[in-house]
């Protein structure tokens, strides 16, 4: 089993629609978690952290359900500038490593 | 401003070659790491670095090593290229428990 696993997509959305993704996790001692954001042929960059208490920043919304080991991302009033492969990520507290998911293709359609 | 430096953004080498992938950053960051990102594999980490002179191995090191001498950077190198090697590497810089800063990529062909 992966240690992070992503639907792949591809998510083909409505411009002004809601979309949400999911991401499991397998190491119940994964302490950090986050979504990136990886625009085509460019690196990641950081999208929002997950807190356990869930975050919210603008349209985002992150949420953290550590008893099923699952992490979510919605996104509402999504806009065409929101198409980009959104990768959860899982940092294992004691290794400071960084494990990624395969990545969800998104395309917002105008 | 954050800055990690990859060497090069297209790298084209022969099979056998030896090859360095250097990446430079100027956060002053213990972690650094290196990452191959391929179609339907998503990222994958090759070796990380806690500190100078330190390395351990990611989740596919075979085939690569790497030198970290200084603080700053931390060279991933192909001792044998090999057609299988072909991808998108990236390196990243990581403080303790916070946000990750990758380098723009560096797409190497082997041919």
């Amino acid at each position: 089993r992966k240690e992070v696993e992503q639907d792949p997509g591809p998510f083909n959305v409505p411009e002004g629609a809601t979309v949400a993704f999911n991401c499991t996790y397998s190491n119940s001692a994964s302490q950090s978690f986050f979504w990136y954001r990886q625009d085509c042929r460019k690196e990641p960059k950081l999208l929002m952290s997950v807190y356990s208490s869930g975050n919210e920043d603008g349209r985002f919304t992150a949420q953290l359900n550590r008893a099923s080991q699952y992490i979510s991302l919605l996104i509402r009033d999504s806009k065409l500038s929101d198409s980009a492969t959104y990768l959860c990520v899982v940092n294992n507290f004691g290794n400071e490593k960084l494990t990624f998911g395969t990545g969800t293709r998104l395309t917002i359609i105008p | 401003d954050v800055k990690v430096t990859q060497s090069s953004r297209y790298l084209v080498k022969r099979t056998g070659e030896k090859v360095f992938l250097e990446c430079v950053q100027d956060m002053d960051h213990e972690n650094m790491f290196w990452y191959r990102q391929d179609p339907g594999l998503g990222l994958r980490l090759i070796y990380f670095s806690y500190d100078v002179k330190m390395k351990e191995k990611g989740d596919i090191p075979e085939g690569y090593s790497v030198s970290r001498e200084k603080k700053e950077r931390f060279s991933l190198i192909l001792e044998s290229a090999s057609t299988n090697q072909t991808s998108m590497y990236l390196c990243a810089t990581l403080k303790r428990v916070s946000e990750a800063f990758f380098g723009q990529g560096t797409r190497l062909t082997v041919v």
